[in-house]
C-alpha cells in the first residue's frame, strides 16, 4: 500500500512565525505536490517537484517555498505565517502523470 | 477556463436509491481520469483510475465510466457510509493535473 505521512495532523502559529510542513512517502515516487484546500476553492497547487531538487511553482506559490532533498522528501516552508495561510495543507504523490495519492493533511491556523 | 467540470456540487440521496455524478473535461491528451473520495477532515483516499473513452471500473456500490468527453460516478444502492465528497481529476500527456471541486453527497438512513 502507498504510504504518504505529514509531520502533523493540527497545528497553530502565530503571525509572523516561519512554518515548516513536512511529507514523506514510500512509494518511490518521482512526483510530489504540496496544495491547499479551503471551503468552496477546492484543490489548489502550491508548488510541485519532478525529481530531487527540482521544484515548479503551481497556481499559488507566494508566500510559500519548498525544498527536496531526498526523493522521498518534500518540505513546505511559510516563510512569514499570515492569517490568510490558514487552510488544511495537502500534500500528494504520483508516479509521472498517474494518480496521486494523498496524505492525511495538516490543519494549520495562524493566529 | 475550467479543464474538469463537477456536477451537481452537492447530492442527497435517500439510502438505496442510485444516482450518478459527472465529471466533464477539456483537456487535450488525456492521459488519466481519477476518482477521489474525501471525508470531512481527511485527505482525498484514491479510488479509479481509468485510461481510454469505453472502459469501466468498479468498486463494491461504486461505478467509474468513461467517454470521450466525460466521466461518471454510478453509485448503486447507497449506503450512510459512502456520504462523503467526490472529486474528480484527470492527467495530460503533458504531467498536469486538474482538479474538479468536487460533488458532496450526502446519504440519508
Amino acid at each position: 500500500d502507498v504510504k504518504v505521512t505529514q509531520s502533523s495532523r493540527y497545528l497553530v502559529k502565530r503571525t509572523g512565525e516561519k512554518v515548516f510542513l513536512e511529507c514523506v512517502q514510500d512509494m518511490d515516487h518521482e512526483n510530489m505536490f504540496w496544495y491547499r484546500q479551503d471551503p468552496g476553492l477546492g484543490l489548489r497547487l502550491i508548488y510541485f517537484s519532478y525529481d530531487v531538487k527540482m521544484k515548479e511553482k503551481g497556481d499559488i506559490p507566494e508566500g510559500y517555498s519548498v525544498s527536496r532533498e531526498k526523493k522521498e522528501r518534500f518540505s513546505l516552508i511559510l516563510e512569514s505565517a499570515s492569517t490568510n495561510q490558514t487552510s488544511m495543507y495537502l500534500c500528494a504523490s504520483s508516479s509521472r502523470g498517474y494518480e496521486q495519492y494523498f496524505g492525511p493533511g495538516t490543519r494549520l491556523t495562524v493566529t | 477556463e475550467d479543464q474538469v467540470t463537477q456536477s451537481p456540487e452537492a447530492l442527497r440521496l435517500q439510502e438505496g436509491e442510485s444516482s450518478s455524478l459527472n465529471c466533464s473535461y477539456t483537456v487535450s491528451g488525456l492521459r488519466g481520469l481519477f476518482w477521489y473520495r474525501q471525508d470531512p477532515g481527511k485527505g482525498p483516499e484514491f479510488l479509479f483510475t481509468l485510461y481510454s473513452a469505453g472502459e469501466e471500473k468498479e468498486k463494491e456500490r461504486l461505478k467509474a465510466t468513461l467517454t470521450k468527453k466525460e466521466s461518471f460516478l454510478h453509485i448503486t444502492a447507497p449506503k450512510p457510509e459512502d456520504s462523503a465528497t467526490y472529486l474528480c481529476a484527470v492527467s495530460d500527456t503533458g504531467n498536469q493535473f486538474y482538479f474538479g471541486t468536487g460533488t458532496s453527497l450526502t446519504v440519508i438512513p
